[in-house]
């Protein structure tokens, strides 16, 4: 089966722009979606498909792919955006799907 | 609105079973296939897998064979996660999802605490 490989953990400054990467060969055939989770909380899902928002995301929240990476893009780091992310697709090989390892975001 | 509810916090022993439930309204459940998630305390999420909520017939991720069983109950908008044999390191949290080729809603959560 596939892996999703996240960095465990960034830090951003408040207001900054900060990028979360999510590896995995599967990434060349299907987008990825993007999840956060903050403490205690059930995921909330941010981005999906080519650079798609849920109704009530921020518009600071933006996605790209290219090749075997996909990309969440905070632009404008708030408080409230201090959580773990998490990217998501399918596997190449079967109706199976995966998640990323996760990331800490930390808003300083 | 779409909601999915799920039962509340289990306390079970080694050896013992556990059927959580989730249950699904504001939305037509035939349309969506209902995903299971686990995370272990201070862990990432595992997809468990998923069940198609027209036919039924469930698919389990690697390293959910076995022990873990998907079920519906259609009459009550209802899938349910029965996990046998359980370890202390079945501890985590349990989540259901709907999924229309990506998890838009999601349950609360269930608490599965196993220990003697």
């Amino acid at each position: 089966s596939s892996e999703l490989t996240q960095d465990p953990a960034v830090s951003v400054a408040l207001g900054q722009i900060v990028r979360i990467t999510c590896q995995g060969d599967n990434l060349r055939t299907y987008y990825a979606s993007w999840y956060q989770q903050k403490p205690g909380q059930a995921p909330v899902l941010v981005i999906y498909g080519k650079n798609l928002r849920p109704s009530g995301i921020p518009d600071r929240f933006s996605g790209s792919s290219s090749g075997n990476t996909a990309s969440l893009t905070i632009t404008g780091a708030q408080a409230e955006d201090e959580a773990d992310y998490y990217c998501n697709s399918r596997d190449n090989s079967d109706n199976h799907y995966v998640f990323g390892t996760g990331t800490k975001v930390t808003v300083l | 609105q779409v909601q999915l509810v799920q039962s509340g916090s289990e306390l079970k022993k080694p050896g013992a079973s556990v059927k959580i439930s989730c249950k699904a309204s504001g939305y037509g459940f035939s349309y969506y296939a209902v995903n299971w998630v686990r995370q272990a305390p201070g862990q990432g999420l595992e997809w468990m897998g998923w069940i198609n909520t027209n036919t039924g017939n469930p698919t389990y991720a690697q390293g959910f064979t076995g022990r873990f069983v998907f079920s519906l109950d259609t009459s009550v908008n209802t899938a349910y996660l029965q996990i046998s044999s359980l370890k202390a390191e079945d501890t985590a949290m349990y989540y259901c999802a709907r999924k229309l080729g990506l998890f838009d809603y999601w349950g609360q959560g269930t608490l599965v605490t196993v220990s003697s």
